[in-house]
């Protein structure tokens, strides 16, 4: 099992581009997490998909940030337009989610930095 | 979900058990404690988790209190590897899914 898969690894944009994170979970789980990780705010779940529904959206900071997962093994994370202080660590994550039982397994992260 | 604490940071000798201590005194009923780990650059890794009985894997065990409000992870023989940053996170309940990470302890293993 190739783990959960993270692309691009390191990502460097400049102020107003769109980035495009992109995500594979783990084959046959049904629940996929979008974090970020920061210095200053730590680890932050954003957003999280059961089933390919997101669930629960409300860490995603502000309009600029969208995610989609149109199907059981790809998901998305954008960014339009971005900002330096989207700067940080995206992790993706995913997990066969039964009812309080949450072993999720994390992907390497995605590190962005925005200019 | 409910809110634990943690020491920000511990220190244990190579070879020596690394008891870590988590307290979450507001934890409900139906809520799980949940450890993960974070080595430097990497994503978070599981380690374990528990409702009310101990548990035990092969990376540590989890000692949880009779009346639930506070918990220790065990790692019963420490190596260098494992130097990371330790999380001790509740949930379950209505957000069964979702894990809200504190700052959590750090964990530095000495020769």
């Amino acid at each position: 099992d190739a783990g959960v898969i993270q692309s691009p690894r390191h990502e460097v944009t400049e102020m107003g581009q769109e980035v495009t994170l992109r995500c594979k979970p783990i084959s046959g789980h049904n629940s996929l997490f979008w974090y970020r990780q920061t210095m200053m705010r730590g680890l932050e779940l954003l957003i999280y998909f059961n089933n390919n529904v997101p669930i629960d959206d409300s860490g995603m900071p502000e309009d600029r940030f969208s995610a989609k997962m149109p199907n059981a093994s790809f998901s998305t994370l954008k960014i339009q337009p971005s900002e330096p202080r989207d700067s940080a660590v995206y992790f993706c994550a995913s997990s066969f989610s039964r009812q309080a039982d949450n072993e999720q397994f994390f992907g390497p992260g995605t590190r962005l930095t925005v200019l | 979900d409910a809110k634990t604490t943690q020491p920000p940071s511990m220190d244990c000798a190579e070879g020596r058990a690394a008891n870590l201590p988590c307290n979450h005194s507001t934890i409900s009923g139906n809520e799980y404690v949940y450890w993960y780990r974070q080595i430097h650059s990497q994503g978070p890794q599981y380690i374990i988790h528990g409702l009310k009985n101990n548990e035990t894997n092969e990376m540590a065990s989890l000692i949880i209190t009779e009346d639930r409000k506070s918990s220790t992870l065990i790692l019963p023989h420490a190596t260098l590897r494992d130097t990371a940053v330790y999380y001790c996170i509740v949930s379950g309940g209505t957000s069964y899914g979702k894990l809200t990470f504190g700052q959590g302890t750090i964990l530095t293993v000495h020769p």
